[in-house]
C-alpha cells in the first residue's frame, strides 16, 4: 500500500531535549516536505527537499533540522526543543515538487513541557 | 493579507443540506486549485483539483473556480456525516508548491 509513515503519533518532550521525527515513504517520490499545524494558522511549511542530499528552508523553519541521505527517508530534528514547537507535524511527499498531489502521513502531535 | 483565506468556521448543517465551503486568494498566478480533506487526527488527502477557471464535478462534490474574483468554492450535496472533516483550499502556480488556506471545519448533523 502507498504510504507515508510518521512515527511517533505522540510525543511528549522536556525543554531542550533532542528529539526526532522520522517520516518515510514508499512511492519513489522525489519531493517530501515537512509542515506544522497549529489552530488559526493552518499548515505552514517547516523544510523540503527536491531530491536527496537536496533540502531547503520552508516559511518556519527556525529551531528545525532535517536530512535527506536516502530517497524514502526524511527525519525532522528538533536538537533543543522549546513550548513554541508543541504542534501538530505532518510529513508530505509528492512524485514532483510542482505536482498537485500530496501524500500525507497521518501525523505526530508533539508537547514540549 | 494572507495568500490564503477561508473562513474557519465551525460551519454545522443537518444531514442531506447543501454545503458550500468558500475560499479567497490574492496571487493572480495561481492555475492549479485543489480541495483537501482532512479528518480529525488524520493527515489532509486531495479531494479535487481544478486547473484554472471553471467547474469541476465528482460525485456530491463540485468545486467551481472564479479567476476573474479570485473566489473558489465547493459545493457539497446532500451531505452525510461522514463529510464531517476540515477542508483546506489549497491553490498553486504551474510552477511552485502547493499553499494551504487555514481550513473550514464542517460538521454535518445526523
Amino acid at each position: 500500500e502507498a504510504q507515508v509513515t510518521q512515527n511517533p503519533r505522540y510525543l511528549i518532550t522536556v525543554t531542550g531535549k533532542k528529539l526526532t521525527v522520522t517520516c518515510s515513504q514508499n512511492m519513489n517520490h522525489e519531493y517530501m516536505s515537512w509542515y506544522r499545524q497549529d489552530p488559526g494558522l493552518g499548515l505552514r511549511q517547516i523544510y523540503y527537499s527536491m531530491n536527496v542530499e537536496v533540502t531547503d528552508k520552508g516559511d518556519v523553519p527556525e529551531g528545525y533540522k532535517v536530512s535527506r541521505k536516502e530517497k524514502r527517508n526524511f527525519p525532522l530534528i528538533l536538537e533543543s526543543p522549546s513550548p513554541n514547537q508543541t504542534s501538530l507535524y505532518f510529513c508530505a511527499s509528492s512524485l514532483l515538487a510542482t505536482n498537485e498531489k500530496l501524500f500525507f502521513g497521518s501525523g505526530t502531535q508533539l508537547s514540549v513541557l | 493579507q494572507k495568500e490564503v483565506e477561508q473562513d474557519p468556521g465551525p460551519l454545522s448543517v443537518p444531514e442531506g443540506a447543501i454545503v458550500s465551503l468558500n475560499c479567497t486568494y490574492s496571487n493572480s498566478a495561481f492555475q492549479y486549485f485543489m480541495w483537501y480533506r482532512q479528518y480529525s487526527r488524520k493527515g489532509p488527502e486531495l479531494l479535487m483539483y481544478t486547473y484554472s477557471s471553471g467547474n469541476k464535478e465528482d460525485g456530491r462534490f463540485t468545486a467551481q473556480v472564479d479567476k476573474s474574483s479570485k473566489y473558489i468554492s465547493l459545493f457539497i450535496r446532500d451531505s452525510q456525516p461522514s463529510d464531517s472533516a476540515t477542508y483546506l483550499c489549497a491553490p498553486k502556480t504551474s510552477y511552485d508548491k502547493v499553499i494551504f488556506g487555514p481550513g473550514t471545519s464542517l460538521s454535518v448533523i445526523p
